[in-house]
């Protein structure tokens, strides 16, 4: 069965330390790994990983895919207030046609003045 | 250009009952998704729906259904509601949903419509 896992479940942080949120995954048929920010309701696309190795950046944000291991981590530095949110890692698969994300069960991040 | 919309944002309803919940996509995209999103359960696929074509379903009873139509706007439907179908309701589109993934091909999620059952 295909299985994604973050962790930690939720972290309390002051702003201006630096976070790493892990997405761990068990698929078949990897195509892309995707790490989207929940703030109050719609989930909102920070990266798309499909390489391993190479890090994507934006901002304070950044994030890297391990294929071989089979995880992906995402940095965020610097943090501040507006960073609270709950994070979710997707996994796309190669399927016979479409796309269906399986989510992790994310984790929520509560940045303290 | 407008995002992915969804109505109704709320809604309550007793058991046994049915819901339709709306989502218009953003303008040009052609694949539809839902997702249900609870505390226990987090984020599950429900179906996906391509040119008014379910391309995928996930786990979910027959009484959770879908349909697309031509102008890409998608309707799910719930029967015979349980107290356990209290959730949001998380719509996302995308153009197409084939080729290479591209950061410009990824879902984009609606606001979602929040379901409470009594």
């Amino acid at each position: 069965e295909d299985k994604v896992v973050q962790s930690p479940l939720s972290l309390v942080v002051h702003e201006g330390d630096t976070v790493t949120l892990n997405c761990s995954y068990e698929v078949t048929n990897f195509r892309s790994l995707l790490w989207y920010k929940q703030e109050k309701k719609a989930p909102t696309f920070l990266f798309m990983l499909t390489s391993s190795g190479i890090e994507k950046k934006s901002g304070r944000l950044s994030s890297i895919l391990d294929k071989k291991e089979l995880f992906s981590i995402l940095n965020i530095t610097a943090t501040q207030t507006g960073d609270s949110a709950v994070y979710l890692c997707a996994v796309d698969m190669i399927k016979a046609a479409g796309n269906k994300l399986t989510f992790g069960g994310g984790t929520r991040v509560l940045v303290k003045p | 250009k407008a995002g992915v919309t969804q109505t109704p944002r709320y809604l309550i309803k007793t058991r046994g009952q049915q819901v339709t919940l709306s989502c218009s996509p953003i303008s040009g995209h052609r694949s539809v998704s839902w997702y249900q999103q609870t505390p226990g359960q987090g984020l599950q696929f429900l179906f996906e729906y391509f040119s008014e074509t379910q391309r995928n379903k996930g786990n979910f009873p027959g009484r959770f259904s879908g349909r697309q139509f031509s102008n890409s706007r998608s309707e799910m439907n719930v029967s015979t509601l349980e107290l356990g179908d209290s959730a949001l309701y998380l719509c996302a589109s995308r153009s197409s949903g084939a080729g290479r993934p591209s950061g410009a091909n990824v879902l984009t999620f609606g606001a979602g419509s929040r379901l409470t059952v009594l």
